[in-house]
C-alpha cells in the first residue's frame, strides 16, 4: 500500500501570507495526486487534481505541482476563507490514501 | 443541478448493520466510477470503497474487507454501501463521491452520520 504523508501538520499564517504544504508518497504514483478543502461541519471540496489541475472555479491563488512521490499545495495572499484544513489523496492505486491533513489557523 | 443525496445513516449497535444509499441526481451515476469515503470523529479522511461503473471492479480498504460491501443499480441512479458486522471504530461521517480517471471526487454527498454505539 502507498502510504501519504502530509507536512506540517498545522500552518499558522496571516491574511495575506503565501504558505506552501507538502505531501510525500512511498511510492511513485506519476501526478495521480489531488489536493482537497475541508471547513469545519461541511463537505470536503476538490481544488486541484492531476498535481496541478486548477479545479473550475477554485480562485488562482491555489496552485499545486510535483510529481513522483513529492508534491505541494500552495496559497498565495492567503484570504479569510481559506483558514481550513487541506488534504492530500493519491489515486495511482488501490487502497487510495489521503495524507493526515494540514489545518491553516490564524496566527 | 448535479447532485449526490445520501440517506441511511444512524445509531446502530456493535455487530449490527446499516446501508448507506447514495442517489444520483442531475447527472447519470453509471457513467461514473463511485467511492465511499469516511471521517473519524475528530479524524481525517478515508477511502473505504471505490466501484467501477458496471460493478465488475470492486475496491476496499483492509479494515472493511469481508464486513462491507459496495454496489450500485444503475437503474436507480443509485449506489449502496452495505455495512455488517459494525465496530465501534467504524462510527463517523461517510460520504459518496464521484470519480473519473484522472479527477477523482469532483462532486461528494452531502455526508451521513453513522454512530456504531451500545
Amino acid at each position: 500500500d502507498i502510504q501519504t504523508t502530509q507536512s506540517p501538520s498545522v500552518v499558522s499564517a496571516s491574511v495575506g501570507d503565501t504558505i506552501t504544504m507538502t505531501c510525500r508518497t512511498s511510492q511513485a504514483v506519476s501526478n495521480y495526486l489531488a489536493w482537497f478543502q475541508q471547513k469545519p461541519g461541511t463537505v470536503p471540496k476538490r481544488l486541484i487534481y492531476i498535481s496541478s489541475s486548477l479545479q473550475s472555479g477554485v480562485p488562482s491563488r491555489f496552485s499545486g505541482s510535483g510529481s513522483g512521490t513529492e508534491f505541494t499545495l500552495t496559497i498565495t495572499n492567503l484570504q479569510p476563507e481559506d483558514f481550513a484544513t487541506y488534504y492530500c489523496l493519491q489515486h495511482a492505486s488501490y487502497p487510495r490514501t489521503f495524507g493526515q491533513g494540514t489545518k491553516v489557523d490564524l496566527k | 443541478e448535479v447532485q449526490l443525496v445520501q440517506s441511511g445513516g444512524g445509531l446502530v449497535q456493535p455487530g449490527g448493520s446499516r446501508r448507506l444509499s447514495c442517489e444520483a441526481s442531475g447527472f447519470t451515476l453509471g457513467l461514473f466510477w463511485v467511492t465511499w469515503v469516511r471521517q473519524g470523529p475528530g479524524k481525517g479522511l478515508e477511502w473505504v470503497a471505490t466501484i467501477k461503473q458496471d460493478g465488475s471492479e470492486k475496491y476496499y480498504v483492509d479494515s472493511v474487507k469481508g464486513r462491507f460491501t459496495i454496489s450500485r443499480d444503475n437503474a436507480k441512479n443509485s449506489v449502496y454501501l452495505q455495512m455488517n458486522s459494525l465496530r465501534v471504530e467504524d462510527t463517523g461521517v461517510y460520504y459518496c463521491a464521484r470519480e473519473r480517471p484522472l479527477a477523482p471526487y469532483d462532486y461528494w454527498g452531502q455526508g451521513t452520520l453513522v454512530t456504531v454505539s451500545s
